[in-house]
């Protein structure tokens, strides 16, 4: 069964710390991305990588790096939280041609609130 | 404007009715359209891709208007299993790039009632 795992459920950190959420993928998937997801806007992509060591900006990658070493790992990096990036942050997985069939595989999701 | 529109609902619906919503998209050159489900606290999940003839999987049944720009999921005998947010999601291929981006609408929130 697809399986897209969530490091963490619920983290809240503090304005100015560094926070890292991980994502890992059992399906040997080539592709993997970071969305953010608020209330009333729809998902919104923050990075993607096509290949281990590849990174692409998605709509909104300010404040944001990604780090993918493993084909099966995608990390999003927050440098220095803000308020503003409280938000819930899913992690997605498809095969190469995936995007393509609309079929993403998403984690659980990890809803982060800074103070 | 938004690139893809979906009233956020909620639709509050009787067991057993049929409901219907659409989802209205920007970009004329839009290639390929998706309906996925969000449950309460949980992730989106594929539900179906949407022909341009249209296409139906059991009770649901998915219909995509070109000239008018829109898309539309109908549910047909409704059950309480049905309550979820339905996200509708348009594939645009990048102008003078090979790259592709899957548009999010924000979601229509659908509420079956015993």
């Amino acid at each position: 069964d697809v399986k897209v795992t969530q490091s963490s459920r619920y983290l809240v950190k503090r304005t100015g710390e560094k926070v890292f959420l991980e994502c890992v993928q059992d399906m040997d998937h080539e592709n993997m991305f970071w969305y953010r997801q608020d209330p009333g806007l729809g998902l919104r992509l923050i990075y993607f990588s096509y290949d281990v060591k590849m990174k692409e900006k998605g709509d909104i990658p300010e404040g944001y790096s990604v780090s993918r070493e493993k084909k099966e790992r995608f990390s999003l990096i927050l440098e220095s939280a803000s308020t503003n990036q409280t938000s819930m942050y899913l992690c997605a997985s498809s095969l190469l041609g995936g995007p393509n069939t609309g079929e993403l595989f998403f984690g659980e999701g990890s809803r982060l609130t800074v103070l | 404007r938004k690139e893809v529109e979906q009233d956020p609902g909620p639709f509050n619906v009787p067991e057993g009715a049929t409901v219907a919503f659409n989802c209205t998209y920007s970009n004329s050159a839009s290639q390929s359209f998706f309906w996925y489900r969000q449950d309460c606290r949980k992730e989106p999940k594929l539900l179906m891709s949407v022909y341009s003839s249209g296409n139906e999987d059991g009770r649901f049944t998915a219909q995509l208007n070109r000239a008018s720009q829109y898309i539309s999921l109908l549910i047909r005998d409704s059950k309480l299993s049905d309550s979820a947010t339905y996200l509708c999601v348009v594939l645009d291929r990048l102008v003078m790039d090979s790259n592709y981006q899957l548009i999010w609408g924000a979601g229509t929130k659908l509420i079956i009632k015993p």
